[in-house]
């Protein structure tokens, strides 16, 4: 069965600074693909970015931009020039057959 | 727009009642619809998958037949909490898969907070 692991429950970093969050998995399959999801107070679950496993380029979405390392099992999440509406939890999520989420970081953005 | 409509988004019930809650995808056909439980401060936790036109696929500790799920269509799953209790209080999220196009697409419902008395 896939585990996605996220070992840091809470981090906070000062507006406009860059702040990395990271994520581990562990699956058999080659081939799948990983999210990062975005939930504000309002529990609107929002997708943030998205890679492919087979896709050896980094995906990128504006601030967004993911480090990803299949053979480490590892995909970070780098957010540059943090915003204050960047305050948030984040879950790291996995998809095969089904969609597994990681046990979330709570982002503070201080002003 | 949204492109998943989960109702109600509040609901709140009396214990030994039964509630359904609905998922909807609007502009796509979801083959697969999952169904997540989080409780405050934590992550979602799958609770079922659901296929179109077969049984729910129940994750390990989940009972069937207290949480009934029903994909009758490609546009629609329910999940209905039978003879609630109060400590099936919680939120509750849908997730369909849109199939179409070469990219995996996930659409989430806004969800549904229940509150069993």
């Amino acid at each position: 069965a896939q585990t996605v692991t996220q070992s840091q429950p809470e981090m906070s970093v000062q507006e406009a600074e860059t702040v990395t969050l990271s994520c581990t998995y562990d699956t058999s399959e080659s081939n799948y693909y990983l999210f990062w999801y975005k939930q504000p107070p309002s529990r609107q679950m929002i997708l943030v970015i998205r890679q492919e496993a087979y896709k050896q380029q980094n995906a990128t979405e504006n601030r967004f931009s993911v480090n990803f390392q299949k053979a480490a099992k590892s995909f970070s999440l780098k957010i540059s020039d943090s915003q204050l509406g960047d305050t948030a939890m984040y879950f790291c999520a996995f998809i095969d057959e089904k969609l597994t989420f990681g046990t979330g970081t709570r982002l503070t953005i201080i002003p | 727009g949204a492109v998943v409509s989960q109702h109600p988004s509040w609901v709140i019930c009396k214990s030994g009642t039964s509630v359904k809650i609905e998922c909807r995808s609007l502009d796509f056909q979801a083959t697969t619809m999952f169904w997540y439980r989080q409780f405050p401060k934590q992550s979602l936790m799958l609770m079922a998958t659901s296929n179109e036109g077969s049984k729910a696929t129940y994750e390990q500790g989940v009972e069937k037949d207290k949480f009934l799920i029903n994909h009758a269509s490609l546009t629609l799953s329910t999940l209905t909490v039978t003879s609630a209790h109060p400590e099936d209080s919680s939120f509750y999220i849908c997730s369909a898969r849109d199939p179409g196009g070469a990219d995996e697409k996930l659409f989430f419902g806004s969800g549904t907070q229940l509150s069993v008395l």
